[in-house]
């Protein structure tokens, strides 16, 4: 059963930020907020994840609603080589958890 | 370099024979996981290992088995059972207690002629 709902396709601009929307409104109190990206042909790369807080990495930042109902993953400052799905997973967190993977975003960063 | 190795990346077989894929990883992880990836869709989990010598089924196990006799391999055997085994296969490891963090290998990309 999907949790999550993402666009299945976005452009943007290279150099330019690229926001990356998810809905996820019937997220329980325990469940993080994950984000992988999949280049083609390769296998998927985890990104960054959160709660509840705002989170940011050198890759990624990620910003949660104080509902919690929906997220963005914001790459600052999109390349070429950003051009990849984008997935977005709701999970609880401990463990070894099962990943469900949904279609996710395809982001493709244009010259 | 600490990673996950999965060989070969691309593999031809023919209707009707078992197959097995390797998944080697020297992340020193606790946790490994196969998942199949068909054109345009998301992984399903076939089957995944928590500790040595014990694995679960995932959501797609029929026509598949594992084995994890060390903890660094986990390989995959694509039986004849398997109706459609032309697809991408991805093997993961996670730290236990992170499962939701887990580290992908290249995959292999296996077709049944």
């Amino acid at each position: 059963d999907a949790k999550t709902t993402q666009p299945t396709s976005m452009d943007c601009a290279e150099g330019r930020a690229a926001n990356l929307p998810c809905n996820h409104s019937t997220i329980s109190g325990n469940e993080y907020v994950y984000w992988y990206r999949q280049i083609h042909s390769q296998g998927p790369q985890y990104i960054i994840h959160g709660l509840k807080n705002n989170e940011t990495n050198e890759m990624a930042s990620l910003i949660i609603t104080e509902d919690r109902k929906s997220s963005t993953l914001i790459l600052p400052h999109a390349t070429l080589r950003d051009t990849a799905v984008y997935y977005c997973i709701v999970n609880s967190r401990g463990g070894s958890e099962k990943l469900v993977f949904g279609k996710g975003t395809k982001l493709t960063v244009n010259p | 370099d600490g990673g996950i190795t999965q060989s070969p990346k691309y593999l031809f077989r023919k209707e009707g024979q078992n197959v097995t894929l390797s998944c080697e990883q020297n992340l020193n992880h606790d946790a490994m996981y196969w998942y199949r990836q068909d054109p345009g869709q998301g992984l399903r989990l076939i089957y995944y290992s928590q500790i040595v010598n014990d694995f679960q089924k995932g959501d797609i196990a029929e026509g598949y088995s594992v084995s994890r006799e060390k903890k660094e391999s986990f390989p995959l055997t694509v039986t004849s059972a398997q109706k459609n085994p032309t697809a991408f296969y991805l093997c993961a490891s996670s730290i236990w207690g992170l499962g939701n963090e887990q580290f992908f290998g290249p995959g292999t990309r296996l077709t049944v002629l």
